[in-house]
């Protein structure tokens, strides 16, 4: 149980297209889902919190127009990278966590997403 | 504001030795989640052990421990009979009303 999956596992763009990230709860509701950067050997780093059907709460220092964030039902997120750079390139994971489940508060996470941009 | 300190950036043990990660952290709430992850080589973040502060037992699983010292704000993470499979890096994690915050980790390395 509480699996999470992510879509694509590798990308590689051109600077200046967007790129569109998914993100799955398959087998719980997803009430809340979470979106990480990590660069290597470094710890992960929230960029922003999606409640179901409202908008998505971004860190400090996160550019919301830029990584738009859409979770619209409880089982589906999704991160677009609108007008990619270099400087984006990087290991996006999501997370999934379901509030009023058996384990709250608890993240399962997706097995990332490695973006490299040209 | 909540903050999670991994000191030992990188350790290494015996295959089917015992290892232990420590950890500590600062927060001001009463009810908290503690957490530790594992992340392999293949990046994949898996739960290793959850542990709920209101409660005093520390939790287990199978070969995974915990020490919880809520007073002394210190999560430390006990690994038995360790295994080639364990090498990765491990990251505590606190979290409350979905604010998680994660440690540094520590790269553990297990060796034949």
């Amino acid at each position: 149980g509480a699996v999470v999956s992510q879509h694509p596992s590798r990308v590689i763009c051109k600077s200046g297209t967007s790129v569109k990230i998914e993100c799955r709860s398959l087998d719980f509701q997803a009430t809340t889902m979470f979106w990480y950067r990590q660069f290597p050997k470094q710890s992960l780093m929230l960029m922003a919190t999606s409640n179901e059907g409202s908008k998505a709460t971004y860190e400090q220092g996160v550019e919301k127009d830029k990584f738009l964030i859409n979770h619209a039902s409880l089982t589906l997120s999704t991160l677009t990278v609108t007008s990619a750079h270099p400087e984006d390139s990087s290991f996006y994971i999501c997370s999934a966590s379901e509030f009023r489940g058996p384990s709250p508060e608890t993240q399962y996470f997706g097995p990332g997403t490695r973006l490299l941009v040209l | 504001a909540q903050t999670v300190t991994q000191s030992q950036p990188e350790m290494s043990v015996q295959e089917a030795e015992t290892v232990t990660l420590s950890c500590t952290y600062d927060t001001s709430e009463n009810n908290y989640y503690l957490f530790w992850y594992k992340q392999p080589p293949s990046r994949q973040m898996i739960l290793v052990i959850r542990q709920e502060a209101y409660k005093q037992q520390n939790a287990t699983e199978n070969r995974f421990s915990v020490n919880f010292q809520k007073a002394a704000k210190s999560f430390s993470l006990k690994i038995s009979d360790s295994q080639l499979g364990d090498t990765a890096m491990y990251f505590c994690a606190l979290s409350n009303n979905n604010d998680m915050r994660f440690g540094a980790g520590t790269r553990l390395t297990v060796k034949p």
